[in-house]
């Protein structure tokens, strides 16, 4: 069975903190891995793909590790508006995205 | 920026009835999925569709549903006899290429489907 799980949380963190996020896929086979984000009754976002090489995009940097089958996500000098679901999401070599049930996070002032 | 669009974005109906959600993809876009999320629960996967045919379908998308691009711009989902279950929000989504080939997949803000 093709699955991805994360820590649902919540975390709560204050303003400024750098909070990171773990995933793990079932799947050593799985082609591509991405981060999405989901406010509040919205549609997911894309925040960002995760690349073999790790990759970077502002105050957020995401890293992949295939021998461990384990995606991670690290928000630095994290805002207020950061709060929200932060969802993992694996492309098993099919036409569809797998979800994972997603880790709120909640930034207090 | 271009965007996904659905209607409407909430629709209530009694069990048994039939619904249409109506999804337009964005205009270059060759693939196009629904996906749906009950709440709070995760988002799962129903059916993808590609060239004018489903391409991939979930255990969930059963005889109760169907999906057609009736012209050049909408993609719709019909579920035609809805049970209590079927409430969740239903996500459209497109993509250039395919997920196959690592294409981003861009959704749509969704449609609240509720059932009494």
């Amino acid at each position: 069975r093709k699955e991805v799980e994360q820590d649902p949380g919540p975390f709560n963190v204050p303003e400024g903190a750098t909070v990171a996020f773990n995933c793990t896929y079932s799947n050593s086979a799985s082609q591509s891995f991405f981060w999405y984000r989901q406010d509040c009754r919205k549609e997911p976002k894309l925040l960002m793909s995760v690349y073999s090489s790790g990759n970077e995009d502002g105050r957020f940097t995401a890293q992949l590790n295939r021998a461990s089958q384990y995606i991670s996500l690290l928000i630095r000098d994290s805002k207020l508006s950061d709060s929200a679901t932060y969802l993992c999401v694996v492309n098993f070599g099919n036409e569809k995205l797998t979800f994972g049930t997603g880790t709120r996070l909640t930034i207090i002032p | 920026e271009p965007e996904v669009t659905q209607t409407p974005s909430h629709q209530v109906t009694q069990m048994g009835q039939e619904v249409i959600l109506r999804c337009v993809p964005i205009s270059n876009h060759l693939y196009f999925y629904w996906y749906r999320q009950i709440l709070g629960q995760k988002v799962e996967f129903l059916v993808s569709f590609y060239n004018n045919e489903i391409s991939e379908k979930s255990e969930i998308f059963d005889d109760q549903f169907s999906v057609e691009r009736p012209d050049g711009s909408n993609f719709t989902l019909k579920i035609r006899s809805t049970k209590l279950e079927d409430s969740a929000m239903y996500f459209c989504a497109s993509s250039t290429q395919g997920v196959r080939l690592t294409d981003t997949q861009y959704f749509g803000p969704g449609t609240r489907l509720t059932v009494l």
